[in-house]
């Protein structure tokens, strides 16, 4: 059983292009979330998803960011119109309940 | 609005001390709370998972307790190694919506 898969590792952007994230669930996890980790800061959350549903955005900047968790398919956390401000390591986790979160290897975004 | 603080921020020590690294958090209405590590550029690892109605909990030389009362755990590390050189982080689930929370971690060096 595969762990979280994220894809690409490592991505760069020019200011003003749009960057896509995906994240592969553990196989049988239905639930998967997204958190943010800025340079010299803590991990901070952005969305919780379960397929089709998103269940909490609450850490979603309101301008830009949007994901998505197709009933087939890996989760997509889409930046638009990128900023320097959006580099960061961008994490995925994924749970078949609520009880204990699995962890990808990250997205490093780098903007430049 | 759950907010989490580790202490110390940094720490290194001699290779073989025992170690104490402090987690507190300000809503004790939580479910449970994963005690993590993140290595330099990669994932996070997870290490303890502490059920609100447990006190502890111990794996090989980690061993970590959780007074949910009072918002604190506590993570020992024993006989401390070279390769358990990395950031702890602690994450309680829930007081304050259905996601971990994270403090921005201790950063450890253990030295030869």
């Amino acid at each position: 059983n595969a762990g979280v898969m994220q894809n690409p590792r490592h991505l760069v952007r020019r200011r003003g292009q749009e960057a896509r994230l995906r994240c592969s669930p553990m196989k049988g996890h239905s639930h998967v979330y997204w958190y943010r980790q800025l340079p010299e800061e803590g991990l901070k959350f952005m969305v919780y998803l379960q397929k089709e549903n998103i269940i909490d955005e609450s850490g979603m900047p309101k301008e830009r960011f949007s994901a998505e968790f197709p009933k087939e398919g890996p989760s997509i956390l889409r930046i638009q119109q990128v900023v320097r401000g959006d580099s960061a390591a961008y994490f995925c986790a994924s749970s078949w309940d609520t009880e204990k979160l699995f962890f990808g290897s990250g997205t490093q975004l780098s903007v430049l | 609005k759950q907010e989490v603080t580790q202490i110390p921020a940094a720490l290194s020590v001699p290779e073989g001390e025992n170690l104490v690294l402090n987690c507190s958090f300000t809503d004790s209405a939580i479910y449970n709370l994963q005690w993590f590590r993140q290595d330099p550029g990669k994932g996070l690892t997870s290490l303890l998972l502490i059920q609100s109605s447990q006190r502890e909990q111990t794996s090989g030389r980690l061993n970590a307790s959780l007074d949910k009362s009072s918002g604190r755990s506590t993570l020992y590390i024993a006989a401390s190694q070279p390769g358990d050189s990395a950031t702890y982080l602690c994450a309680p689930w829930g007081g304050g919506g259905n996601k971990l929370t994270f403090g921005t971690g201790t950063q450890l060096k253990v030295e030869l």
